[in-house]
Parts: structure tokens; sequence; C-alpha cells
């Protein structure tokens, strides 16, 4: 049973413009998420995190918003560029301690 | 900065071989990890290491085994290939105390099993 969900295997968005990469999950123990971004051939990337007492963390270009009442998270990309053609995973962590659970990831195509 | 080696970028076995797939991390990270990665499902977690001499096993760790002597070295062992071993494998590790707890992956390694 997939404890992470990534329901949208592709997005295709304008150069510009807001992408939106949404994530579910079902085990009510996580709480803490990362997002790792991965081009072909090469090791995943870390972008940003948030732990489950925050419902919002920013850095850059990146904000994920958390909904522990929803078991959902999404990551924004404002405003997306074509380096940030790649797939993106979701992935979720019990604790600090604990293995990391990944999504199935999405694919994230930034058109001209 | 934080690097994850693996040992290949590439490898070719034979079916029935015995693999091994080596990590090697060079920040005195606890946590380490194995996963492999196939089109349409993801990484998918195949052991997981506390500490040294420590694992666990992940969502799919049938035909596989790992070895953790040392802190900085995870290795992967694929005891008979298998075609359905065909995948590409990533390494990763994670410090457990800080602020931060991402983990780190290595570059992955393409295992062909023909």
């Amino acid at each position: 049973d997939q404890q992470v969900k990534q329901n949208s295997p592709s997005l295709s968005v304008q150069e510009g413009r807001i992408s939106i990469l949404n994530c579910d999950y079902t085990n009510s123990m996580f709480d803490y998420f990362l997002w790792y971004k991965k081009y072909p051939a090469e090791g995943p990337t870390f972008l940003i995190s948030i732990s489950s007492i925050k419902d919002k963390n920013e850095d850059g270009r990146f904000t994920v918003f958390l909904n522990k009442s929803a078991k959902h998270l999404s990551l924004h990309i404002v405003p997306s560029q074509p380096g940030d053609s790649a797939v993106y995973f979701c992935a979720a962590s019990a604790h600090r301690d604990d293995k990391i659970i990944f999504g199935k990831g999405t694919r994230l195509h930034i058109l001209p | 900065d934080v690097k994850v080696t693996q040992s290949s970028r590439y490898l070719v076995k034979r079916t029935g071989e015995k693999v091994f797939l080596e990590c090697v991390q060079d920040m005195d990270h606890e946590n380490m990890f194995w996963y492999r990665q196939d089109p349409g499902l993801g990484l998918r977690l195949i052991y997981f290491s506390y500490d040294v001499k420590m694992k666990e096993k992940g969502d799919i760790p049938e035909g596989y085994s790992v070895s953790r002597e040392k802190k900085e070295r995870f290795s992967l062992i694929l005891e008979s290939a298998s075609t359905n071993q065909t995948s590409m494998y990533l390494c990763a590790s994670r410090v457990v105390m800080g602020v931060n707890t991402e983990a780190f992956f290595g570059q992955g390694t393409r295992l062909t099993v023909v």
C-alpha cells in the first residue's frame, strides 16, 4: 500500500507561470516531508523540506505547504524556469532517524 | 559539501552472478539507504541502515542483502542476479542530529542483468 502518493505522473507549465506539484500521504506518523528534484541519469537532489509543526516553508522560488488534517502537501515553484524541467519526488519520514518513503514522482515540463 | 559516491555508474552482469554495489559517504552520517528507481514506480526502499551493523528491511528486500561494517560504507548485495533486478540503484546518507535531516544521494548505478 502506497504511503506517499503523487497522483499526477506529469505536468506541463508555461515558463514564468506557477508550477504546483501535489502529494498526499496516508501514514499519520509522518512528521517530516521533503521534496527532491531528479534529472535523468543523476541522483535526486534535495530541494526543500517541512516539519509537521509548520504549515509553510519558503526557499527562494520554492514554497512547500502542508495541510496535516488533509494529509496533503504541495510544492509551488514561482516563476517556473526551463531548468525546472525534471522529475519531482515527494518523500516523508516518521522521525529524523527513520526510513524515508518516496512517492512515484511527477515529471514537470516547462514550456517556452 | 556532502559526498556520496557509488562505485560504478554503469554495470552489466549475468543472470545468477553475485553482484556487489558499493556506496561510500564522507560526512560521518549515521543513516544510509539503498533505493531502486524504475519507470512508473518511483524510488522504492530496499534496505535502510540506522548505524554501523544495524539494518532494517525496506519495501522490497527480496533478493538483496546489505552490509555495513564501517560507518562510511554501505554495500548492497544481489545474491543471485536476475533480469528483474535490472534497474537504477541509488544510495543515500543522512545525518541524524542537527537542524536539517535531508538525505544526500549518490549519482546512481545503472545495473543491467543479462
